[in-house]
């Protein structure tokens, strides 16, 4: 079935440790996006991806990283967890041009 | 560019009315959409105002002249309960992406 899977869920990790968010998407979509939410708070871009080996930062500066090296498949790491990074972070796909984003389910990280 | 919605939580009875507020800044014409998470549900597109569509009985007109997209219904059920968030397409370094509001939880009660 055509979706975006988000793994984990839920994540809870202690300080210090490296920690890698999988995003996945089985919909023929060649951009995707990470975006960053608070509670309460707006939903913040920081990073994008255009296609297969094209990564960009996004509008809101982070300490972790991405790669897409397949059109499907765009993980963020965080090679240092802090107790800063404790957020929901939602993965996004789209075709195009196309103006519809599709979201996954989201991953809650909690650092301890 | 910047997206506004100035209420946290709307709070409405069956059947009545129901207005969720957003105004942008942005000079030029805009491009803005309305997402929806239900509980449990993920972030789903609801509409956008290119597409003057009505979905789930809510409609949204572009203001120009007081910068609002602000989505309306005229009787809200109870399945209308969710967190709604604006959101207008960025025209400056991110091309295209899309800036969202803070969002507005609205509450149905029987």
């Amino acid at each position: 079935e055509a979706d975006i899977y988000q793994t984990p869920r839920y994540l809870v990790i202690g300080t210090g440790k490296k920690i890698t968010l999988e995003c996945s998407q089985t919909m023929g979509h060649d951009k995707m996006y990470w975006y960053q939410q608070d509670p309460g708070m707006e939903l913040h871009l920081i990073h994008y991806s255009y296609g297969v080996n094209s990564t960009e930062k996004g509008d809101l500066s982070s300490e972790s990283t991405v790669s897409r090296i397949r059109t499907e498949h765009f993980p963020l790491t965080l090679e240092s967890a802090r107790p800063s990074h404790t957020s929901q972070y939602l993965c996004a796909s789209k075709k195009g041009s196309v103006e519809k984003l599709f979201f996954g389910s989201g991953t809650q990280l909690s650092v301890l | 560019q910047r997206v506004t919605q100035p209420e946290k939580l709307l709070s409405v009875f069956k059947g009545a009315p129901v207005e969720l507020k957003c105004n942008y800044s942005y000079s030029g014409s805009p491009e803005l959409f309305w997402y929806v998470q239900y509980s449990r549900q993920r972030l789903q597109l609801l509409l956008r105002h290119i597409s003057r569509e009505s979905i789930k009985g809510f409609t949204a007109d572009l203001n120009k002249g007081e910068t609002s997209f602000h989505l309306k219904k005229p009787f809200a059920q109870e399945e209308d309960s969710a967190m709604y968030y604006c959101a207008l397409k960025d025209y400056g370094g991110s091309q295209g992406n899309l800036i969202f509001g803070k969002g507005t939880k609205l509450s149905v009660k029987p």
